[in-house]
């Protein structure tokens, strides 16, 4: 059974680093398998923001790639996103998402978590 | 970047009816796309990918068409569980894109 979790915390203050932990279960980061976050800001639609795979290959959204990290700890299960400089903007639900590989879409999500970005 | 424009953004629809949801790439993305349900305060649950593959466990009364810049989602008698937002997802290339969204709602 594949489960996947965010955590972080909840409020942020602007111009802070927001770091965000994925941590999952049910599955490895092998063969090509891809761990991917998505954000929604309240009321708006999804926006991708980062994938991360097996073989460490990396993407992100080029309008955030100069904010964003994304890094895989696969002896403890886990995908860390990392996005500096925050600004009430980027007050969000964020998720981690799985995705089996090449071909598949983002077929397990985790529950999201709510930040918020206010002073 | 690909951009992909989905419409309509909302749907009034009653039970039984056939709904249709449809998503334009600004470029071919060939069958690379999926399609999400979400229900508020949920996270997305995945439908169907590659365009018209089925994931397993949803329902037969939902499906998607289409290759290239074209795409279509049908719920074929839409059942009280289905109001909800639907978002079409372009994963063809980095960057990935969602569409804005369909909410369907009761007549």
């Amino acid at each position: 059974q594949i489960t996947l979790k965010e955590s972080g915390p909840t409020l942020v203050k602007p111009t802070q680093t927001l770091t965000l932990t994925c941590t999952f279960s049910g599955f490895s980061l092998s063969a090509g398998v891809g761990v991917a976050w998505i954000r929604q800001p309240p009321g708006k639609a999804l926006e991708w923001l980062a994938i991360i795979y097996s073989d460490d290959d990396k993407y992100y959204s080029p309008s955030l790639k100069s904010r964003l990290t994304i890094t895989k700890d696969t002896s403890e299960s886990q995908v860390v996103l990392t996005m500096t400089n925050m600004d009430p903007v980027d007050t969000a639900t964020y998720y981690c998402a799985h995705r089996q590989g090449y071909g598949y879409g983002l077929d397990y999500w985790g529950q999201g978590t709510l930040v918020t970005v206010s002073s | 970047d690909i951009q992909m424009t989905q419409s309509p953004s909302t749907l009034s629809a009653s039970v039984g009816d056939r709904v249709t949801i449809t998503c334009r790439a600004s470029q071919s993305i060939s069958s690379w796309l999926a399609w999400y349900q979400q229900k508020p305060g949920k996270a997305p649950k995945l439908l169907i990918y590659k365009a018209s593959t089925l994931e397993s466990g949803v329902p037969s009364r939902f499906s998607g068409s289409g290759s290239g810049t074209e795409f279509t989602f049908t719920i074929t008698s839409l059942q009280p569980d289905d109001f909800a937002t639907y978002y079409c997802h372009d994963y063809s290339t980095s960057p990935w894109t969602f569409g804005q969204g369909t909410k369907v709602e009761i007549k």
